[in-house]
């Protein structure tokens, strides 16, 4: 079945450059997505990339995807306080906006 | 605001009740989802629609959950004699179909007394 994986907790420095890593386990994804979730607060759509790209720049945000290792990341840089949130890997399956399977979520912490 | 409204924010019910919640997606999105997340966890997918049909439940979605969209609006998700196991936040999505985008909306967070 499928399965999104993600560590726990990663702390940073503000200014520092953040990268959060994702792995899955059903190479059959479409799309695979970059959630954040605030504390009390619903998911706000980071960026996504298409499962026949390797890379997306978004301003910030920069998205890799190594298909044959099944591993994405999104990398922040210049790192903000205002970033410190839940950030969760998603992945589709059989279509863009079908069901989405989530990660666990990572605790990002930026330290002043 | 056109983004997707939940509603109600909170709700604390005794066991046993029944709970009733309501999403209204953006307006042009005709595909709605409802996940459920309880805490520490990602969203769970709980079920889909696509117009008015339902097309896909988990078998998370057991029978005392029922969810139902019809006209193809907005969605209710009721949750028949609930179990302290039920609290959750419980989200709703929506996209249209030439758009690779879900948008979720506030969520609902149950809590089960």
């Amino acid at each position: 079945g499928e399965d999104v994986e993600q560590s726990l907790f990663l702390s940073v420095r503000e200014g520092d450059s953040s990268v959060i890593n994702c792995t899955y386990t059903d190479s059959s994804s479409t799309y695979l997505y970059w959630y954040k979730q605030e504390p009390g607060a619903g998911l706000q759509l980071l960026t996504y990339i298409f499962s026949n790209m390797d890379m997306k720049q978004d301003q910030r945000l920069t998205v890799l995807l190594n298909k044959k290792d099944k591993h994405l990341s999104l990398r922040i840089a210049d790192t903000q306080t205002g970033d410190s949130a839940i950030y969760f890997c998603a992945v589709a399956y059989g279509g863009a906006t079908n069901k989405l399977i989530f990660g666990t979520g990572t605790l990002l912490a930026v330290q002043p | 605001d056109t983004g997707v409204s939940q509603d109600p924010r909170h709700k604390i019910t005794k066991r046993g009740q029944n709970v009733t919640f309501r999403c209204d997606p953006i307006s042009e999105h005709n595909r709605l989802y409802w996940y459920r997340q309880t805490l520490g966890q990602g969203p769970e997918f709980l079920t889909y629609f696509q117009n008015e049909a339902q097309l896909e439940k988990s078998r998370l979605l057991s029978d005392r959950f029922s969810a139902e969209r019809p006209k193809g609006s907005f969605s209710t998700l009721e949750i028949q004699r609930t179990e302290q196991g039920d609290s959750a936040m419980y989200l709703c999505a929506s996209s249209s179909p030439w758009d690779s985008e879900a948008f979720f909306g506030q969520g609902t967070r149950l809590t089960v007394v």
